[in-house]
């Protein structure tokens, strides 16, 4: 049972590259989300999608888009990279309110 | 608009001692609240759900609505026990998505 599945687990970007972070789950979930998580800021909400073919903008997503590719895929993708977005992205999903969300074990991306 | 307040960056204490992390929400319907733990450098795990109001590693947490707060408390906290400790609020938005936001977290450090 995998559960969320993220890859890469690390990344080293040059300043203006793009890459595409990928997130799968396989519990059936339909709400899927991309977090980052910075020293003292806690988790930042980057995007959510409720289900296939919809998504959300979340707390901070300038700079990132997403993608909802099927129930189970759900990618996040960096057009041009910069510094400010060196950081640890958590995928997770949640399969309704009373549950909870479950985590990937997290992608540590640096942009030098 | 959802919002998770931690107040406390930081806490700290002995072995043996009993611990409160406290937790404070903003929701304008009926909140589901968790609380998530991440040890040193893994994933998120899911500690606690207000929902099913269980009791997991000693560690048990009230949801008080008039005083909107989701503190987590476990009489005799270990040394296992430090991490950091999020709490989250998973709530409906217009739409009909699933939101799930995170407070910013506090690290625990239990003291031989």
């Amino acid at each position: 049972n995998a559960g969320v599945t993220q890859t890469p687990k690390f990344q080293v970007l040059k300043t203006g590259q793009s890459m595409t972070l990928q997130c799968a789950q396989d519990m059936n979930h339909n709400s899927m989300y991309w977090y980052r998580q910075d020293p003292g800021m806690g988790l930042r909400l980057i995007y959510y999608s409720a289900s296939e073919g919809t998504t959300d903008k979340g707390e901070v997503p300038n700079g990132y888009n997403v993608s909802r590719l099927n129930k189970r895929e759900f990618s996040l993708r960096l057009e041009s990279a910069a510094p400010s977005q060196t950081s640890v992205y958590f995928c997770a999903s949640q399969w309704g309110r009373g549950v909870g969300g479950f985590f990937g074990q997290g992608t540590r991306l640096t942009v030098v | 608009a959802q919002r998770v307040t931690q107040p406390e960056k930081l806490l700290s204490v002995f072995k043996g001692a009993p611990v409160e992390l406290k937790c404070n929400y903003s929701y304008s319907g009926s909140p589901e609240l968790f609380w998530y733990v991440q040890y040193s450098r893994q994933r998120l795990q899911l500690l606690l759900r207000h929902i099913s109001r269980e009791s997991i590693k000693g560690f048990t947490a009230d949801l008080n609505k008039g005083e909107t707060s989701f503190h987590l408390k476990k009489p005799f906290a270990q040394e296992e026990d430090s991490a950091m400790y999020y709490c989250a609020l998973s709530g409906r938005v217009q739409g009909g998505s699933e939101k799930l936001v995170f407070g910013k977290g506090t690290k625990l450090t239990v003291n031989p």
